[in-house]
């Protein structure tokens, strides 16, 4: 049973304009919600996160917007570059120093 | 520079034998994890320590073992009971305290000859 979902497995976006990446999550317990960048053969590399009492966080180009009656979490990239080109991870925890549970990630990749 | 050093970059196990993966930091957080990543899949969480000489199991722990005998440090042995060893291992460290995130370090890809 999935509680972490990250319903597009790919997503490609042109240089320049806004990625939306989605992430839905079934645990009404999870309070902390992360977004981590993977490259191949690489560890995830933390981008940002949002705790349950905000709906709304941003650090430059990234901003996560938490939706909680919908249980529902989107990154925005903006503009987006061809570094961007990744693995975006969603990840949710119940708080304290507990692990994470994860999606399968979404495969994001910025057209030139 | 601080941050958390997995060796080997790759290993390789002949079936039945036990492996150890080298998991070491030194950003002086109490808090340390396994997690495992299959092809296609998020990772899932396979042990993880909150403080020194005690963890706890995580979603996947059949087949695992680890031990957390100073901070900086928390390897984990993959043994011959893991029937499906094959996987991309990834250990991240944490301050510890409630809504801070864990940081990753680089992995350890582990084949079956």
């Amino acid at each position: 049973d999935q509680q972490v979902k990250q319903n597009s497995p790919s997503l490609s976006v042109q240089e320049g304009r806004i990625s939306i990446l989605n992430c839905d999550y079934t645990n009404s317990m999870f309070d902390y919600f992360l977004w981590y960048k993977k490259y191949p053969a690489e560890g995830p590399t933390f981008l940002i996160s949002i705790s349950s009492i905000k709906d709304k966080n941003e650090d430059g180009r990234f901003t996560v917007f938490l939706n909680k009656s919908a249980k529902h979490l989107s990154l925005h990239i903006v503009p987006s570059q061809p570094g961007d080109s990744a693995v975006y991870f969603c990840a949710a925890s119940e708080g304290g120093a507990d692990g994470l549970t994860f999606g399968k990630g979404t495969h994001l990749i910025i057209q030139p | 520079d601080g941050g958390i050093t997995q060796s080997p970059k790759y290993l390789f196990r002949k079936e039945g034998q036990n492996v150890t993966l080298s998991c070491e930091q030194n950003l002086n957080h109490d808090a340390m994890y396994w997690y495992r990543q299959d092809p296609g899949q998020g990772l899932r969480l396979i042990y993880y320590s909150q403080i020194v000489n005690d963890f706890q199991k995580g979603d996947i722990a059949e087949g695992y073992s680890v031990s957390r005998e100073k901070k900086e440090s928390f390897p984990l042995t993959v043994t011959s009971a893991q029937k499906n060893p094959t996987a991309f291992y990834l250990c991240a460290s944490s301050i510890g305290l409630s809504n801070q995130p864990q940081h990753f370090g680089d992995g350890t890809r582990l084949s079956i000859l």
